[in-house]
């Protein structure tokens, strides 16, 4: 009964591959995110679904395409695979009809690009 | 965008001791302010959050105080437990946006010390 769910929770690839993260949340929140964490614990934002559509993307590089089929789904493909692409990845959702809640976050995706 | 500065980067106290984090935000239209604490290997969770109606929030050995006028906001940790060492950070959405954006500080290392 895990509210935020990701898989896999590692992923080690060589540069070059491509890769796909998945998301599910079972909390009836409207929307959905991706974070980066770099080695530095930095979070920062990627991509933002609300109801299915797109309504944020940051300064991401285009290998990186999200995909929300529903609003309880939301997953990551990530093209040619950089080292600098290594990092723990977060899924996460929040309610955000009428106020801001706070995010409730899936485990994260450590991944390793060798 | 917002800019979520927050000090110390690391902080050791003794168990028993207070401990206090502080955050400052640009954007004088931000009016939600989580704090998450992140153990190591583990998910960031929300501990705390404040709205900007109220000045101050507690629950138990945890607090929030907001200073909108000042844009700065700070987490109170008291009688300190060695289970309380983790990353904390703190975070603020920028322009009031419920949309769902938050912008992260870059974290703060608790240790505390039996």
């Amino acid at each position: 009964d895990t509210a935020v769910s990701q898989t896999p929770k590692y992923l080690v690839t060589q540069m070059g591959n491509d890769k796909s993260i998945k998301c599910e949340q079972n909390l009836g929140h409207d929307t959905m995110y991706w974070y980066k964490q770099d080695s530095k614990k930095f979070l920062k934002i990627m991509f933002s679904y609300n109801n299915k559509e797109l309504i944020i993307n940051e300064t991401v590089p285009n290998r990186f395409s999200p995909k929300s089929p529903d609003k309880a789904h939301l997953n990551l493909h990530i093209n040619s695979l950089e080292l600098g692409d290594s990092a723990v990845y977060f899924c996460a959702s929040s309610q955000t009809t009428g106020q801001l809640y706070g995010y409730t976050f899936g485990s994260g995706t450590r991944l390793t690009v060798v | 965008g917002e800019n979520v500065e927050q000090h110390p980067s690391t902080l050791s106290v003794q168990e028993g001791d207070s401990a206090v984090i502080k955050c400052t935000y640009s954007d004088s239209a931000s009016n939600y302010f989580p704090w998450y604490k992140q153990e190591l290997g583990k998910r960031p969770q929300l501990i705390i959050d404040i709205r900007s109606n109220v000045g101050e929030k507690k629950d138990q050995r945890i607090a929030v105080t907001l200073n909108k006028t000042a844009k700065h906001f700070s987490l109170h940790i008291t009688e300190t437990q060695p289970e309380d060492s983790a990353v904390y950070f703190c975070a603020a959405n920028p322009r009031g946006s419920t949309l769902g954006r938050l912008y992260f500080g870059r974290g703060t290392q608790l240790t505390v010390w039996p």
